[in-house]
């Protein structure tokens, strides 16, 4: 199975900061990357799909980065809605694998 | 725009099984590859496996095999997910998404005797 390295784990921040959030796959697996956004006893939101590609209805503040077998969900200018936890899924093969979630909070 | 409707919570006891369904609507199921991803409490996200409507063809996640089964409804546009042999580690909340896009509410399934 793909695994998928999700950090940090939690990350305070402050408003109107710059953040980034990283996944290492441990294969390839192209640009067959999601995340997602998941507020508390909410169903997860897709944000980035495509490694790179922002979801429809998703803040322009939001974008998705590839590096080799790192990709990134950066936030620039934070807002109070940002506070959620955050997810990578890689769809490149089966069994599909979550990151283990990194929870955004107000420093 | 694609709504997916999950039925309600259930409590069931342990070593029973229990069906929970998924509905879509605003468009044909068969559109789409059906997911289903359990969360437990204060824990991440797992995927379950996926069902494609059009042929019923499935894939599971390894640990699932013997305990999740995916089975859909073109008439009635509903997925549905049974699991069996409940434990209390099969106390979860259930999502159903329709190609990792759009996402059933989630459904809480609590096993207790």
């Amino acid at each position: 199975d793909i695994q998928m390295t999700q950090s940090p784990s939690s990350l305070p921040a402050s408003l109107g900061d710059r953040v980034t959030i990283t996944c290492r796959a441990s294969q390839d697996i192209g640009n067959y990357l999601r995340w997602f956004q998941q507020k508390p006893g909410k169903s997860p939101r897709l944000m980035i799909y495509g490694a790179t590609n922002l979801a429809a209805g998703v803040p322009s503040r939001f974008s998705g980065s590839r590096s080799g077998s790192d990709y990134s969900l950066t936030i620039n200018s934070l807002e109070s809605e940002d506070m959620a936890i955050y997810y990578c899924l890689q769809h490149n093969e089966y069994p599909l694998t979550f990151g283990s979630g990194t929870k955004l909070e107000i420093k | 725009e694609v709504q997916l409707q999950q039925s309600g919570a259930e409590l069931v006891r342990p070593g029973t099984s229990v069906k929970l369904s998924c509905k879509v609507s605003g468009d044909t199921i068969t559109a789409y590859y059906m997911h289903f991803v359990k969360q437990r409490p204060g824990q991440g996200l797992e995927w379950i496996g996926r069902i494609d409507p059009e042929d019923d063809s499935t894939k599971y996640a390894e640990k699932f095999k013997n305990k999740a089964t995916l089975t859909a409804d073109t008439s009635s546009n509903t997925a549905y997910l049974k699991l069996s042999s409940l434990t209390s580690e099969d106390t979860a909340t259930y999502f159903c998404t329709t190609d990792l896009d759009y996402w059933g509410q989630g459904v809480m399934v609590t096993v207790s005797s």
